[in-house]
């Protein structure tokens, strides 16, 4: 039990698909994060949420589509999306990251499989 | 900019051989230094971590220590387990910022 919790933990999606990852932590953090696993390739963050805001957006294509509706809940709405999007998806909370000590908490991930 | 180098790898070591996984740091300001651990299939975990210069992290029989002076956090243990293979990761936290940056990870086998 790692307090996060992600939902699907495998999705399997065609090109014109539309689908979404669900993420839901009970840890009382107020920063969220996205994160994109590839083979071989290192961890890259992908969408950074803090009180509910947006506060980072790493150049991400337009169909990965984020949602924070509450502190608790982060969702990735996923659309149209290309084979080279196949990944691990990671999902993070932690308290405010400005206050340097805390550490990020991570749920399992889901496997996207995209065909 | 804030950033976290780590040794290549994979690294591949016999049961009850010493483990070192190399870490630098580059950070504005002072960070907070972590180590993850992913096993397969799944996400990461924390592992240990340090707050302020020459505090030792340790856990399960790992440590890693900030060094300042040398900018780094290097993760070692004195004998590993087959239990133990999996990918390691160093990050690193700043005051300035509003996110964790990751080191590439390293994978770790441990044969029998």
């Amino acid at each position: 039990e790692t307090g996060v919790t992600q939902t699907p933990r495998h999705l399997v999606m065609g090109m014109t698909n539309k689908k979404s990852l669900k993420c839901e932590q009970h840890l009382g953090h107020n920063a969220m994060y996205w994160y994109k696993q590839s083979a071989k390739k290192p961890l890259e963050l992908m969408f950074v949420y803090n009180f509910k805001e947006q506060t980072e957006n790493n150049s991400v294509p337009s169909r990965f589509s984020p949602e924070c509706p509450n502190s608790s809940h982060l969702f990735l709405h996923l659309h149209t999306l290309q084979p080279e999007d196949s990944a691990l998806y990671l999902c993070a909370s932690s308290q405010d990251p400005r206050e340097a000590e805390t550490e990020a908490f991570f749920g399992q991930g889901t496997r996207l499989t995209v065909v | 900019g804030n950033s976290v180098t780590q040794m290549e790898g994979p690294v591949t070591l016999s049961e009850e051989a010493f483990l070192t996984i190399n870490c630098t740091y580059t950070a504005t300001g002072y960070p907070s230094l972590f180590w993850y651990v992913q096993y397969p299939g799944e996400g990461l975990q924390l592992l240990l971590k340090a707050t302020k210069a020459d505090d030792k992290g340790s856990n399960k029989g790992f440590e890693a220590t900030y060094r300042k002076e040398t900018t780094s956090f290097h993760l070692e243990k004195g004998s590993v387990q087959v239990s133990d293979s999996a990918v390691y990761f160093c990050a690193l936290s700043v005051k300035t910022g509003n996110q964790f940056y990751f080191g590439t990870g390293t994978s770790l086998t441990v044969i029998p």
